[in-house]
């Protein structure tokens, strides 16, 4: 069966260290690979897309790499804040699906 | 401001009643989605609509219904049928209905039952 795992628990990080979600899947081939910011009581807010062919994308201090011969993407946040802590949701679209799946979110802390 | 408007923000349903929950957006996207979110867990997709006047079944239709008679509005109901409606619903437009379309989302609508 068709399956997207994100970190299974909560990650907690310091200040200005760098933070690493995962987003693993299996029986997709997704064409395209989303990251979103979702904060409590909120929509998402898109943050990134990358596709098969890329094997990374930046955007300021973020970062989001696409290995599709090991069927996962790594979100990576740089010089992390407090104002980052939030849950970061991927979405997997394969090629003209015309919707997203959604994996169950990463919630990341970031402590002063 | 360009954006997504859900409405109402809090809902309550009494047993056997339906509800309609709002989604308006004025982005001049083709395409729209209705989705459900249960504490802790991602978006779960009840139905899309890529173009006016035609939408598919998500993958949780079952209890729901939805029109798409104007391009700026996908209204949700979730009727009687659905017996466990309690979750934050969230309404979402892309500029059109392909793969790789960023989904802009609205603040969604929390449906309880009294």
């Amino acid at each position: 069966s068709q399956k997207i795992e994100q970190n299974s628990e909560a990650l907690n990080i310091q200040e200005g260290k760098t933070a690493t979600l995962t987003c693993n899947y299996t029986n997709y081939s997704p064409a395209y690979l989303q990251w979103y910011r979702q904060d409590p009581g909120r929509g998402p807010v898109f943050l990134l897309l990358i596709r098969e062919n890329e094997k990374e994308k930046r955007k300021e201090r973020l970062k989001v790499t696409f290995d599709t011969t090991l069927k996962q993407s790594l979100f990576h946040v740089t010089a992390s804040q407090p104002a980052d802590s939030a849950t970061y949701l991927c979405a997997l679209d394969n090629t003209n699906a015309g919707k997203s799946t959604f994996g169950d979110g990463t919630t990341l802390t970031v402590k002063p | 401001d360009g954006g997504i408007t859900q409405s109402p923000k809090y809902l309550f349903r009494k047993e056997g009643q339906n509800v309609t929950l709002s989604c308006e957006q004025n982005l001049n996207h083709d395409a729209m989605y209705w989705y459900r979110q249960d504490p802790g867990q991602g978006l779960r997709l009840i139905y899309y609509s890529q173009i006016v006047n035609d939408f598919q079944k998500g993958d949780i239709a079952e209890g729901y219904s939805v029109s798409r008679e104007k391009k700026e509005s996908f209204p949700l109901t979730v009727t009687s049928a659905q017996k466990n409606p309690t979750a934050f619903y969230l309404c979402a437009s892309s500029v059109g209905g392909g793969s790789g379309q960023p989904q802009h989302f609205g603040d969604g609508t929390r449906l309880s039952i009294l």
